[in-house]
Order: C-alpha cells, then structure tokens, then sequence
C-alpha cells in the first residue's frame, strides 16, 4: 500500500513559539493532503483539506491564521501552528488519498505535540 | 451533516473469541474504510469498503450501503488485536468523517 510519512513524530515547545509539521507521500503524489487533530481517548477531527498550488480548506472553528498549511509539491504538505498554547497540545494527523476524489486514505503516523 | 456511529463504544473479550463491530451513518456516502488505531497512534487501514464484502485472515468486513450500515468482524482474537477500530466515511460534500471508534481490549 501507499506510505505517508510525518515529521517530527514529537515535539515539545514553549508557549508563543511556532512549530512545523511535515507530511509528505513517499511512493504516490498526493494533490490533496487532509490534516486531523486528535485529543486523548476522542476521534480524529478533520482541520483541513490542503491543496497543492492552492490555498487549504479549512474546517469550521479552525483558525486558518493559527494552523498554517502550505502544499508546496505534490508529495509534501507542511502545518505549522503559530504562537502555540497549552491548548494546542494534540495528536496531529495527516493523510492522503492514493486516487482522487474517492480513493483509500492513507495516514501518517502522526504528530504529538506538547506546548509547555 | 452526516452522523456516523460505532457500536459498541468499548468490548473486553478474551482471547481467541470473535466479534462483530457497527457502523451506522445516516446519509448515502462516497467512500467508508475501516481503520485500526495501534497504541502508538498509527492508523492502520482495514478495509477500504464502500460497499460489498471483504476479507483479510481473520477479518472481515460488510458494508450495506442501502441500508447505511458497514460492520467489522474479527475472528479468533488475538491480543494484538487490541486497540481502537474506527470507520471513516467521505460525504457527499468529499469531507472525511469519522465515528467515535470501538475500544476493543483482548485479554490473554
């Protein structure tokens, strides 16, 4: 199957600072990327539908000033989360669709981010 | 929008029995998978299901989509098997939604 890769698989960071996520498809080009947060014991909640060459979909209550996505080729997709809080402290997940518009999605092994 | 629900939320079962797990959504959909969450986080794809049935060793899966149901049945468990089972469903609008998951402990 399809391999979607992330990194950092953990990052601490302090209040105020920013922090960069990557997801990139390692055998397939992805055009459309999606990014998930997760809280301990809940779902995945879909954030946003990042979109190469184009700007992301963003999903209703996510701040799209705060969750910054850049699709800037075909097998990468970056979120960085700016003046990070406590509060921002979550299972981050990305995934991609090995044919568009319906196909399986494959995830990354996820992000864990604590903010101190 | 589309409601997706799992039943049950949590199952203990003991090693070697087999169960069967629910997924009901209340809109037609385009796409419905079956993941697996592993205690690292890692989703693992099951099934890739919008209709029909499918098997792999010792799961299989069936979606009923006139009827808006898909369930999951695992046979002979193992406690590898333990973990979260989520169903995720694409709406008409191509958004990803996914339900609240089963919890599944398999006990030695």
């Amino acid at each position: 199957g399809a391999v979607v890769s992330q990194h950092p698989s953990w990052v601490i960071c302090k209040s105020g600072t920013s922090v960069k996520i990557e997801c990139r498809s390692l055998d397939f080009q992805a055009t459309t990327m999606f990014w998930y947060r997760q809280f301990p014991k809940q779902s995945l909640m879909l954030m946003a539908t990042s979109n190469e060459g184009s700007k992301a979909t963003y999903e209703q209550g996510v701040e799209k000033d705060k969750f910054l996505i850049n699709h800037a080729s075909l097998t990468l997709s970056t979120l960085t989360v700016t003046s990070a809080h406590p509060e921002d402290s979550s299972f981050y997940i990305c995934s991609a669709p090995a044919q568009l518009p319906w196909g399986e999605q494959y995830f990354g092994p996820g992000t864990r981010l604590t903010v101190t | 929008g589309i409601q997706v629900e799992q039943s049950p939320p949590d199952l203990i079962l003991q090693e070697g029995a087999n169960s069967t797990l629910r997924c009901n959504f209340s809109d037609s959909v385009n796409n419905l998978q079956w993941f697996h969450q592993n205690p690292w986080g890692q989703l693992i794809n099951l099934f890739y299901i919008p209709s029909g049935t499918k098997q792999n060793g010792r799961l299989s899966a069936t979606t009923v989509a006139t009827e808006r149901y898909s369930l999951l049945y695992i046979s002979s468990s193992q406690t590898t098997d333990s973990g979260v089972y989520f169903c995720a469903v694409v709406n008409r609008d191509d958004k990803i939604i996914f339900g609240k998951g089963t919890r599944l402990h398999i006990l030695p």
